[in-house]
């Protein structure tokens, strides 16, 4: 069974660049759920999208969009980025959108923005 | 509104002896909790969860946690501490009787298990 694996491990934009990040979901997983974690902080819901729909968004701008595709797998794209969008942005996988499923994350990647 | 507090930033240990971490919670309905850990530089683990049922839940490393409703409490225990042990732990919680399907985390609570 393969976990969730996220890539690029390490990225470093500049203000006002896009980027788009990836993630494989665990085997058997419908749904993916995308975080931001700041230095010291938790990590705060971006969205969710379950069986390629976005069905769960937190308090982010719209520059934040993602995707997912057929096999289940994710994107995240930020655009514009700002200097504060610097985290380690946590994708992370479950078997279905609600109940009591938990979550499998991958291990994360590493966004500068200069 | 839905939300977890871990009440300590940090807590302190020795090696072999037992260990708390804290977390209260606050949701409209009955919750999903989960308790996470991370370590430096990698992603986070599962390491339990509570859903219903005994309030005694075991789970992953020896690790286990206490459910209790009238202090809307979810303190995750270990009776013996292991330096290995050292790391951010999260606590997480979600209402199920509602439509919204995002955790909400705790900010963590970083533990020292000192040899």
């Amino acid at each position: 069974e393969t976990g969730v694996t996220q890539s690029p491990t390490h990225l470093i934009k500049t203000r006002g660049q896009q980027v788009t990040l990836r993630c494989s979901s665990q085997s058997g997983h419908n749904t993916v759920s995308w975080y931001q974690q700041a230095l010291g902080q938790g990590p705060q819901f971006i969205f969710q999208y379950y069986r390629e729909e976005e069905n769960g968004r937190g308090n982010f701008p719209p520059r934040f969009s993602g995707l997912q595709f057929p096999n289940y797998s994710s994107e995240l794209n930020v655009n514009a980025l700002e200097l504060d969008d610097s985290a380690l942005y946590l994708c992370a996988s479950s078997l279905d959108s609600t109940g009591p499923h938990e979550q499998f994350f991958g291990p994360g990647t590493r966004l500068t923005v200069l | 509104a839905q939300s977890v507090a871990q009440p300590e930033d940090q807590v302190n240990v020795a090696e072999g002896n037992p260990l708390t971490v804290k977390c209260t919670y606050s949701v409209s309905g009955n919750p999903y909790l989960f308790w996470y850990v991370q370590y430096p530089n990698r992603g986070l683990q599962f390491l339990l969860k509570y859903i219903t049922g005994d309030n005694l839940v075991k789970g992953s490393y020896g690790f286990e946690a206490e459910f209790n409703k009238s202090q809307t409490s979810f303190h995750l225990k270990k009776p013996s501490a292991l330096v290995s042990d050292s790391a951010l732990y999260f606590c997480a919680v979600r209402d199920y009787a509602g439509n919204n399907r995002k955790l909400i985390w705790g900010l963590g609570t970083s533990l020292a298990v000192n040899p």
